[in-house]
């Protein structure tokens, strides 16, 4: 299985500033994504981040609030702009091992955000 | 669309129970559906996965049991343990032939076990 690593594990940020999360594999992986999971609630997709090109996002999130990168197959940035208190959540990467397609995640980035 | 329901927000057993979880997904074209526990304070552990040209899978423990005809999704912990507290979540791939791409996770059932 593949070991995510993503930091800040957690920050507390004033409102209308922005916030990059940086997301780290120890092995070879295959897709990226990044999940949002608001307080007590379930996880839902915000992007898939695309090695080298533009990620690709779902409904409801848009590239100049979640910025990602993706510069290399097992590294991966998400920034969380211009922020407000709705944008309080925890922010996942998340990755799929070679071979076995299972998606792995990390810690987990615990933004509040006053 | 996918959507995936919940049928119980919580879960209280005793210790050496066994546990159920269940969930219910709409689109009967998915193809592939998984299990996750999540502790608190930590991302979510992949736990078992099934897809839908079987029925049942068993892990160490767990068992997931996939009935197609009603769209009805278990997870069965057998012998429950203090440790295997957490929420847990199934999640579905609502695509023919998916992978883990564009996961749909449902709310998540907290399981306590009592000692």
């Amino acid at each position: 299985s593949a070991v995510i690593s993503q930091k800040p594990s957690r920050d507390i940020c004033q409102r209308g500033t922005s916030l990059t999360i940086q997301c780290q594999v120890d092995s070879q992986v295959t897709m990226m994504f990044w999940y949002r999971q608001q307080p007590g609630q379930s996880l839902t997709l915000i992007a898939t981040a695309n090695q080298g090109s533009e990620a690709t996002y779902e409904s409801g999130f848009v590239i100049d609030k979640f910025p990602i990168s993706r510069p290399n197959l097992t590294f991966s940035t998400l920034t969380v702009s211009n922020m407000s208190p709705e944008d309080s959540s925890i922010y996942l990467c998340s990755a799929t091992g070679r071979g076995t397609g299972e998606l792995f995640f990390g810690e987990g980035s615990r933004l509040t955000v006053l | 669309g996918e959507s995936v329901g919940l049928h119980l927000p919580t879960l209280s057993v005793q210790e050496g129970d066994n546990s159920i979880i269940n969930c219910a997904y709409s689109n009967s074209a998915s193809d592939y559906f998984i299990w996750y526990k999540q502790e608190s304070g930590k991302g979510p552990q992949f736990i078992i996965d099934i897809r839908s040209n079987m029925d049942k899978r068993q892990g160490q423990r767990v068992t997931v049991l996939l009935n197609k005809t009603v769209k009805h999704l278990s997870l069965q912990i057998a012998a429950t343990q203090p440790g295997d507290s957490a929420v847990y979540f199934c999640a579905v791939s609502p695509r023919p032939q998916g992978g883990s791409e564009k996961l749909v996770f449902g709310k998540g059932t907290k399981l306590t076990v009592n000692p």
